[in-house]
């Protein structure tokens, strides 16, 4: 079964607006990241929270971690058009990888 | 420098034809990862290499897949005897050194197999 589950599967909002979107997980991890994948395009290492982490930041991106909930969020704030794309976590379990299926972004100019 | 390299970005080849897919990672970068992503779907943790050692081969889908790392560098992924359900694009990663580590991605190879 997928190790990490993203919710919404999608978001659509106006440009300015702040997207949230979650990740939830099932086993003990040692780090959660997540990426970015523009249409056409790779992926792209957002941001990496370790297990030991509650909440990081990194420009508009705001990452938190409850590893007693099993669960992460990521929140872009002041969305422009150019942040439409599909964000995933992927969680690090010191043997595997688990990506989720991913959240489906678009920003509405 | 130069990112995560992969060949070919295409390929079609009939059901039953084995196929070689090639990643060139970055410089330096002692880990290297192979993924699978089905359409509209997440992606599928096959294998990691640790220079060129792959400790765990138990995410790969079948015995038809295998993968070998020569050198510390170029990773080539081999499927043999190709299924259509092995349709895919097969992403590579690799980062400095396993887990922990942010992945830099590659472009991947689009497989389709008729």
């Amino acid at each position: 079964s997928q190790q990490g589950e993203e919710d919404p599967q999608a978001l659509s909002i106006q440009e300015g607006e702040n997207a949230t979107m979650n990740c939830s997980y099932k086993t003990s991890i040692n780090n959660l990241q997540w990426y970015r994948q523009n249409s056409g395009r790779g992926l792209v290492h957002l941001i990496l929270i370790r297990s030991n982490e509650r909440e990081k930041h990194s420009g508009r991106l705001r990452v938190t971690l409850d590893t007693s909930k099993k669960s992460s969020s990521l929140l872009i704030t002041a969305s422009r058009a150019a942040d439409t794309a599909s964000y995933f976590c992927a969680t690090d379990t010191g043997n595997q990888f688990y990506f989720g299926t991913g959240t489906s972004l678009t920003v509405i100019p | 420098g130069a990112g995560v390299s992969q060949s070919p970005s295409n390929k079609v080849t009939e059901k039953g034809k084995d196929v070689e897919l090639r990643c060139d990672p970055i410089s330096g970068h002692t880990a290297l990862y192979w993924y699978r992503q089905s359409l509209g779907q997440g992606l599928e943790f096959l294998i990691y290499f640790q220079g060129n050692s792959a400790p765990d081969k138990s995410g790969l889908p079948s015995d038809r897949f295998s993968a070998e790392r020569t050198g510390g560098s170029v990773s080539t992924l081999t499927i043999q005897r190709t299924q259509q359900e092995d349709s895919a694009v097969y992403l590579c990663a690799s980062s400095l050194r396993t887990f922990s580590y942010e992945q830099y991605f590659g472009p991947g190879t689009r497989l389709t197999v008729t």
